[in-house]
C-alpha cells in the first residue's frame, strides 16, 4: 500500500516571501500521479498543482511549483510571493496512474497548515 | 461550468439514526469518490463509483454504503450512526480519458454531527 508523509504539521511565511512544503511517499509502482490540494477555512479542497511521475519536468502553475525527485520519492511544493490568501491546509496526495479497481483513490498525507504573516 | 455540489452543507443526527448525503458531479464526469475527513484522522477514502457501479471501498464497515444514479450523481448512506461518524464528508468527481491524467475535483463537503 502507498503511504504519503508530510513531516511539517505547521509552517509560517512572511507575506511576499517564498515557502517550501515537504512531501514524501512510498510506492512500488513506476507510474503514478502526485497532487497538491489546498483546503482553506471554507473546507473546500482546491487543486493547486499536479505532476505525472513519468514526466521529468517539474510542474508549475503561476506562483506554485514543485520539486519532484522520483528516485528520492519526494514531491515538495514551493509557493513564491506568498499572499494572505495562501493561508490554508495543504495536502499532498498520491494516485496510481492505472484505472483499476484496487487503487484509484487518492492517498493523502496528514497535511501542513500554512500561516501567512502580513 | 458548475463544480461539484453537495447537499446538505450541514447535518445533525443522533446516534442510531441514518444519514443520507448527496453529491452531483461536474457535468461530463462519470466517477464519484467519497472521502471522510474526521478530526485527527485525516482524509480517508470511503467509496468509489464509476459508470453506476461500486468499484472500490475503503476500510469502513458495511453500514457505510451508497449508490450512483444514471445521471452520475451519488448518494452516501450511513446507517446506525455512531458518535465517531462525526466528520466532514467530501465528494470528488473525475472523468477518465485514455491517455489523459485523471484529476479529482472536490465539492464543498457535508459536515455531519452525530449527537
Amino acid at each position: 500500500a502507498q503511504t504519503v508523509t508530510q513531516s511539517q504539521p505547521e509552517m509560517s511565511v512572511q507575506e511576499a516571501e517564498t515557502v517550501t512544503l515537504s512531501c514524501t511517499y512510498d510506492t512500488s509502482e513506476s507510474d503514478y500521479y502526485l497532487f497538491w490540494y489546498k483546503q482553506p477555512p471554507s473546507r473546500q479542497m482546491i487543486l493547486v498543482i499536479r505532476q505525472e511521475a513519468y514526466k521529468q519536468q517539474n510542474a508549475t502553475e503561476n506562483r506554485f511549483s514543485v520539486n519532484f525527485q522520483k528516485a528520492a520519492k519526494s514531491f515538495s511544493l514551493k509557493i513564491s510571493d506568498s499572499q494572505l490568501g495562501d493561508a490554508a491546509m495543504y495536502f499532498c496526495a498520491y494516485r496510481s496512474a492505472f484505472k483499476n479497481n484496487a487503487g484509484n483513490m487518492l492517498t493523502f498525507g496528514g497535511g501542513t497548515r500554512l500561516m501567512v504573516k502580513p | 461550468e458548475a463544480g461539484v455540489t453537495q447537499s446538505p452543507t450541514h447535518l445533525i443526527k443522533t446516534r442510531g439514526q441514518q444519514a443520507t448525503l448527496r453529491c452531483s458531479p461536474i457535468s461530463g464526469h462519470t466517477s464519484v469518490y467519497w472521502y471522510q475527513q474526521a478530526l485527527g484522522l485525516g482524509l480517508q477514502f470511503l467509496l468509489w463509483y464509476d459508470e453506476g457501479e461500486e468499484r472500490n471501498r475503503g476500510n469502513f464497515p458495511p453500514r457505510f454504503s451508497g449508490r450512483q444514479f444514471p445521471n452520475y450523481s451519488s448518494e452516501l448512506n450511513v446507517n446506525a450512526l455512531e458518535l465517531e461518524d462525526s466528520a466532514l464528508y467530501l465528494c470528488a468527481s473525475s472523468f477518465w480519458k485514455t491517455g489523459g491524467m485523471e484529476t479529482q475535483y472536490f465539492g464543498p463537503g457535508t459536515r455531519l454531527l452525530v449527537l
